[in-house]
């Protein structure tokens, strides 16, 4: 069963500080890994996407690393801010075609406090 | 980049009543449109997929008859919620992919939030 798995479920950490988010995946075949940000109440953003061939793409403070071969992926978020505060959400592509539909972790909910 | 406007942001009805919720591509033609609700604390659920011109492709569990989706044109789908019930309110996002600029990714709309009273 096509399945993607984060952790944790949900983190505190003080503004300024550094993060990472995990995301375990299952789904095969596979065709790209995405990271969203769903702020509350909003539609998610894509933050980053990696195909197969990439190991690491960064946007802004926002750092997405792949390793293909253990199915393991990660965020790492630099220099938190308080607008930071949202879930994040890691999401597999299996097929490339547009109709393919893609497999939702069920997310982190990261908090950023003064 | 590709843009998706998702109308209304939210939305309360009576129950026994129907909501339309309008999902538009602003830049870019979609070719598919996915229709998603998302219940608290949790992650997107898949409802429909749908081909423009062609009829909707729904989820096992999703009564096809109860969520109506339309794609007519390749800048517009509409889902509509008929005889809604209090158990039908949740936060309904749309998501479209097509071709055009910045539209071969996954662009979601911002939801629509649905309270039947």
């Amino acid at each position: 069963k096509n399945q993607v798995e984060q952790s944790p479920q949900s983190l505190i950490i003080l503004e300024g500080k550094n993060c990472t988010l995990q995301c375990n995946y299952t789904v095969s075949p596979f065709s790209n890994l995405r990271w969203y940000k769903q702020d509350t109440g909003r539609g998610p953003v894509s933050l980053t996407i990696m195909t197969f061939s990439e190991n690491t793409k960064s946007n802004g403070r926002y750092t997405a690393t792949l390793d293909a071969d253990t199915k393991q992926s990660s965020l790492h978020i630099t220099a938190s801010q308080l607008s930071d505060s949202a879930s994040y959400i890691c999401v597999v592509n299996p097929h490339t075609g547009t109709a393919s539909k893609l497999t939702f972790g069920t997310g982190t909910r990261l908090q950023v406090t003064l | 980049g590709a843009v998706v406007s998702q109308h209304p942001s939210w939305v309360i009805c009576k129950s026994g009543t129907s909501v339309k919720i309008e999902c538009r591509s602003l830049d870019f033609q979609a070719t598919t449109m996915f229709w998603y609700r998302q219940f608290p604390k949790q992650s997107l659920m898949l409802m429909a997929t749908s081909n423009e011109g062609s009829k909707a492709t729904y989820e096992q569990g999703v009564e096809k008859d109860k969520f109506l989706i339309n794609h007519a044109s390749l800048t517009l789908s509409t889902l509509t919620v008929t005889s809604a019930h209090p158990e039908d309110s949740s936060f309904y996002i749309c998501s479209a992919r097509g071709v055009g600029s910045g539209g071969s990714g996954y662009t979601f709309g911002s939801g629509t939030r649905l309270t039947v009273v």
